[in-house]
C-alpha cells in the first residue's frame, strides 16, 4: 500500500545537526514532488520545506532558510532533511507528505498521503 | 496578508451541522484543502479543491468558499468527527501556509 515511513528523529542539543528520512513505499516516489511539514507539540502544523521531482528546485519556510537541506533519492525512494544549527523552537513531530497528484493544479493542491511523523526534541 | 485564521474551538451537539471557517487574503485566489487530526495521529485530507472528498470520507463533510473565506460543513457530526481541524492554502509566493486549527467538539 501507498505508505511514508519517517525516521531519525530524537534528543539533540541546541547548535546540533540530525538528518531525517522518509521510507516511500506503494507508488512512483520520482513522480512526485515532496514535502516536509512539523508540527510542535500542542500547536498547529508549519510547512517546513519541498523539492520537486528531479531536485531542480527548493524552498524553505523564513524559519528553517539556511539552516535546513532538503534532498531525496530517487534510486532510494527516499526524502531526506539535514537540520543543522537547531533550537528550541524546531522541537515538533516531523512529516513527509505527498501531494494527491504528480502534477499540482489548484483543484489538486492537497497532501493525500502523510507518513506517521518523527519526533525532533532540541534540549540542552 | 499570508496568514489564515480559524477560531480554536467550536462545539456541536450529536447529529447537528457546524461549520469551520478559515479566513485569509490568499483564499481570494486559492482554494483551502482540509485536514482532519486526531490526537497521535497524522493529518488526514477530507476535503480538497472546490469540494471533493477523497476516496473514504464520508460525504456529511464538504467545503465552500466565499470571498475571503473558506469553511468546511460537517452535517449530521457524529462523535467520531471529534478532532482539529486544519485549513491549507498558498500564500502570496505560492509557499504553503495552514491556518491556526481549530478544536471541534461534539457533546
Amino acid at each position: 500500500q501507498v505508505q511514508l515511513v519517517e525516521s531519525g528523529g530524537g534528543l539533540v542539543k541546541p547548535g546540533g545537526s540530525l538528518r531525517l528520512s522518509c521510507a516511500a513505499s506503494g507508488f512512483t516516489f520520482s513522480d512526485y514532488y515532496m514535502s516536509w511539514i512539523r508540527q510542535a507539540p500542542g500547536k498547529g502544523l508549519e510547512w517546513v520545506s519541498y523539492i520537486t521531482r528531479s531536485s531542480s528546485y527548493t524552498n524553505y519556510a523564513d524559519s528553517v532558510k539556511g539552516r535546513f537541506s532538503i534532498s531525496r533519492d530517487n534510486a532510494k525512494n527516499s526524502l531526506y532533511l539535514q537540520m543543522n544549527s537547531l533550537r528550541a523552537e524546531d522541537t515538533a513531530v516531523y512529516y513527509c507528505a505527498r501531494p494527491m497528484t504528480t502534477v499540482v493544479t489548484t483543484e489538486t493542491d492537497a497532501f493525500d498521503i502523510w507518513g506517521q511523523g518523527t519526533m525532533v526534541t532540541v534540549s540542552s | 496578508s499570508s496568514e489564515l485564521t480559524q477560531d480554536p474551538a467550536v462545539s456541536v451537539a450529536l447529529g447537528q451541522t457546524v461549520r469551520i471557517t478559515c479566513q485569509g487574503d490568499s483564499l481570494r485566489s486559492h482554494y483551502a484543502s482540509w485536514y482532519q487530526q486526531k490526537p497521535g495521529q497524522a493529518p488526514v485530507l477530507v476535503i480538497y479543491g472546490k469540494n471533493n472528498r477523497p476516496s473514504g470520507i464520508p460525504d456529511r463533510f464538504s467545503g465552500s468558499s466565499s470571498g475571503n473565506t473558506a469553511s468546511l460543513t460537517i452535517t449530521g457530526a457524529q462523535a467520531e468527527d471529534e478532532a482539529d481541524y486544519y485549513c491549507n492554502s498558498r500564500d502570496s509566493s505560492a509557499n504553503l501556509i495552514f491556518g491556526g486549527g481549530t478544536k471541534l467538539t461534539v457533546l
